[in-house]
């Protein structure tokens, strides 16, 4: 499983745009970039997942450039209630048995201000 | 659809006791995980069972072990407790070839 490495926290005032970057140079051909969010006290929620280019759901988009070496997970117009931390992920997950084994590390602190 | 559900909610126990936790997976998932989260550290990952065989472990002692059953709930049983075993202990759920897992909210283990 491929390491990542991500700010440890960040601050952003309410509205505002936030981009968080993951490196991960170490990226297999068969791995893809996943993103989880987390509230405390709560387990992980999926956010977003991709494999290159760009994906977008209703809550967030996924930046990855050709060499797949880094990923941008961008939220539009945060409010305060996006206060969590958020966890870039790397891995050949969901292809077979054996495989759901999500490596997390410590993750980006979001702190989003009034 | 239900999510993954998790009991008990908070447990405190005491060193050297053994503790069950419990975990109900989200409807049509047949693959369980459980992980360890430390205070201020991200989950790691304990083991996963697919058709109540255990297919994946990290790195943790026998002490820990787990079940899963028919209708694909789970248990995590950890035998000896210690005082580092303090942690929220989350449950996840996935069905095979899919690409996410879905997190119950976990259980809050204290070891006294």
């Amino acid at each position: 499983l491929a390491k990542t490495t991500q700010p440890i926290s960040m601050d952003s005032y309410e509205g505002q745009e936030v981009n968080i970057t993951c490196s991960h140079n170490n990226i297999a051909t068969n791995d893809y970039i996943t993103w989880y969010q987390q509230f405390p006290s709560q387990g992980p929620r999926f956010i977003i997942q991709g494999y290159k280019t760009k994906v977008t759901n209703e809550v967030a988009s996924l930046f990855i450039p050709a060499d797949r070496k880094s990923s941008t997970l961008s939220l539009p117009r945060v409010s305060l209630s996006d206060t969590a931390v958020y966890y870039c992920l790397v891995g050949d997950i969901g292809t077979g048995a054996g495989s759901y084994q999500l490596t997390f590390g410590k993750g980006t602190k979001l702190s989003v201000i009034p | 659809e239900t999510g993954v559900t998790q009991s008990p909610t908070h447990l405190i126990k005491t060193r050297g006791q053994q503790v069950t936790l419990r975990c109900s997976s989200q409807s049509g998932h047949n693959t369980v995980s459980w992980y360890q989260q430390a205070l201020g550290q991200g989950p790691q990952f304990i083991f996963q069972y697919y058709r109540e065989e255990e297919n994946g472990r990290g790195n943790f002692p026998p002490r820990f072990s787990g079940l899963q059953f028919p209708n694909y709930s789970s248990e995590l049983n950890v035998n000896a407790l210690e005082l580092d075993d303090s942690a929220l202990y989350l449950c996840a759920s996935s069905l095979m070839g899919d690409r996410s897992s879905t997190f119950g909210s976990g259980t809050r283990l204290t070891v006294v």
